[in-house]
């Protein structure tokens, strides 16, 4: 299965401020997500991101709020804009060849809002 | 909307117990996968079912596919310190290549 490569691991930034997380997979997927996790809670999907094309969000999460980028199949990049304190949250990326095989994680960026 | 539950929430056990997870499916599903979260950690794929009544396992970890796939669960024999973390279940959703996760069971096991 594929691996995939996050960071940064954690953040500590200025609210105002955005946030540009990373995540290389070493073998192209054709499918990849981004999540939020609050510590003790499920995951929740903000978007998939579409290769070549603009993401797809869940409701609840903007572009304007959460770009994402996917120029090709191996590559993703999730931007936090504007961060608040309520930003504040593990993201966490994901992707696979086809949901009917699993899905692989990165390890997650922990971000605090200050 | 498409939804997985997950119960209990939490279990404590003590080491040596059996501990098992349920999920149910408001839909009917293609196939159910498991994934264990440790702390701080994320979440790794365990295992994925897909026929009608399917049982599968992993060592001391059983897991079951209802027979209307709806449902599904993860038991583990004789619990150990290495078996701590959160266990989710996720299904598909209908054609978006989305998996649907339940909340999790957090489980914690006593020495």
């Amino acid at each position: 299965s594929a691996v995939i490569s996050q960071k940064p691991s954690r953040d500590i930034c200025q609210r105002g401020t955005s946030l540009t997380i990373q995540c290389q997979v070493d073998s192209q997927v054709t499918m990849m997500f981004w999540y939020r996790q609050q510590p003790g809670q499920s995951l929740t999907l903000i978007a998939t991101a579409n290769q070549g094309s603009e993401a797809t969000y869940e409701s609840g999460f903007v572009i304007d709020k959460f770009p994402i980028s996917r120029p090709n199949l191996t590559f993703s990049t999730l931007t936090v804009s504007n961060m608040s304190p309520e930003d504040s949250s593990i993201y966490l990326c994901s992707g696979g060849s086809s949901v009917n095989y699993g899905y692989t994680f990165g390890s997650g960026t922990r971000l605090t809002v200050v | 909307g498409q939804q997985v539950m997950q119960i209990p929430q939490y279990q404590h056990v003590q080491e040596g117990e059996d501990f098992t997870t349920y999920c149910n499916s408001s839909t009917t599903l293609s196939n159910i996968q498991w994934y264990k979260q440790r702390p701080g950690g994320h979440p790794v794929f365990l295992i994925q079912l897909v026929k009608s009544g399917e049982v599968k396992k992993q060592k001391r970890l059983t897991f079951q596919f209802g027979e209307a796939k709806k449902n599904s669960s993860l038991h583990i024999t004789a619990t150990q310190t290495t078996d701590v973390g959160t266990y989710f279940c996720a299904g598909p959703s209908s054609n978006t290549g989305k998996l649907i996760f339940g909340q999790g069971t957090t489980l914690q096991v006593k020495p």
